[in-house]
C-alpha cells in the first residue's frame, strides 16, 4: 500500500497570511499514460464530513474559493491557502487514488494565530 | 442538490452485527460508484469499501475483508454496508461517499454524507 505523510501536524497562521501544507506519498502517484497526479485534498471542519477541495493535485472543485490551490507532482504535493480566513480553521487531508486501497494522509490541523 | 443520508448506526456488542444504509438523492445514483469511509473518534479517515455503479467491482480494506459486505440497490437509490463480527476497533463514524470521476481503482470522493456513528462495546 502507498503510505501518505503530511507536514506539519498542525500550524497556526494569522488571518490574511499564507498557510502551506505538505503531503508526501511513498511512491509516485503520477500516471504516465495521462500525465495526471492521482491526489486529492479535503477540508474537514469540526462535527462535519470532509469536503473535497482539490483533485488531480491542482484542479479546484467547483465552488471552492480561489485562495485554495494545490501543486506538486510525483510524490510531493502542497496545499496552499493564500490568505487565511476564519472559516478555514479545519483539518486538511490529502488522499491518493492512484492505487487501491485509497489512502488518506494523517491530517494537518490549521488554526488562527 | 446531491444528498447522501446514512442511517443504521448504534451501539452493538463485540461480535455483533449491524447494517448501515445510505439514501442518495439529487443525482443519477445508478451512474456512480460509491464508497464507505470511516473515522474513529478523534482520528483520521480510513477507506472501508468500494462498489462500482453496476456492482460488478467491489473492494474492501484488509481490516474489514471477510467481515463486511457492501451492496447497493439502484432501484431504491440506496447503498448498504453489512457489518458482521464487529470489533472494538470498528467504532467510528461511517460516511458514505460518492466517487467524483470514474478512474481505474476507487477514485476521489466528491460528496459525503453526514455520517452515522457505530459504537462497538460491551
Amino acid at each position: 500500500d502507498i503510505v501518505m505523510t503530511q507536514s506539519p501536524d498542525s500550524l497556526a497562521v494569522s488571518l490574511g497570511e499564507r498557510a502551506t501544507i505538505n503531503c508526501k506519498s511513498s511512491q509516485s502517484v503520477l500516471y504516465s499514460s495521462n500525465n495526471k497526479n492521482y491526489l486529492a485534498w479535503y477540508q474537514q471542519k469540526p462535527g462535519q464530513p470532509p469536503k473535497l477541495l482539490i483533485y488531480w493535485a491542482s484542479t479546484r472543485e467547483s465552488g471552492v474559493p480561489d485562495r485554495f490551490s494545490g501543486s506538486g507532482s510525483g510524490t510531493d504535493f502542497t496545499l496552499t491557502i493564500s490568505s487565511l480566513q476564519a472559516e478555514d480553521v479545519a483539518v486538511y487531508y490529502c488522499q491518493q487514488y492512484y492505487s487501491t486501497p485509497p489512502i488518506f494522509g494523517p491530517g494537518t490541523k490549521v488554526d488562527i494565530k | 442538490e446531491v444528498q447522501l443520508v446514512e442511517s443504521g448506526g448504534g451501539l452493538v456488542q463485540p461480535g455483533g452485527s449491524l447494517r448501515l444504509s445510505c439514501a442518495a438523492s439529487g443525482f443519477t445514483f445508478s451512474s456512480y460508484s460509491m464508497n464507505w469511509v470511516r473515522q474513529a473518534p478523534g482520528k483520521g479517515l480510513e477507506w472501508v469499501s468500494y462498489i462500482s455503479s453496476s456492482s460488478s467491482t467491489i473492494y474492501y480494506a484488509d481490516s474489514v475483508k471477510g467481515r463486511f459486505t457492501i451492496s447497493r440497490d439502484n432501484a431504491k437509490n440506496s447503498l448498504y454496508l453489512q457489518m458482521n463480527s464487529l470489533r472494538d476497533e470498528d467504532t467510528a463514524v461511517y460516511y458514505c461517499a460518492r466517487v467524483g470521476i470514474a478512474v481505474a481503482g476507487v477514485g476521489y470522493f466528491d460528496y459525503w454524507g453526514q455520517g452515522t456513528l457505530v459504537t462497538v462495546s460491551s
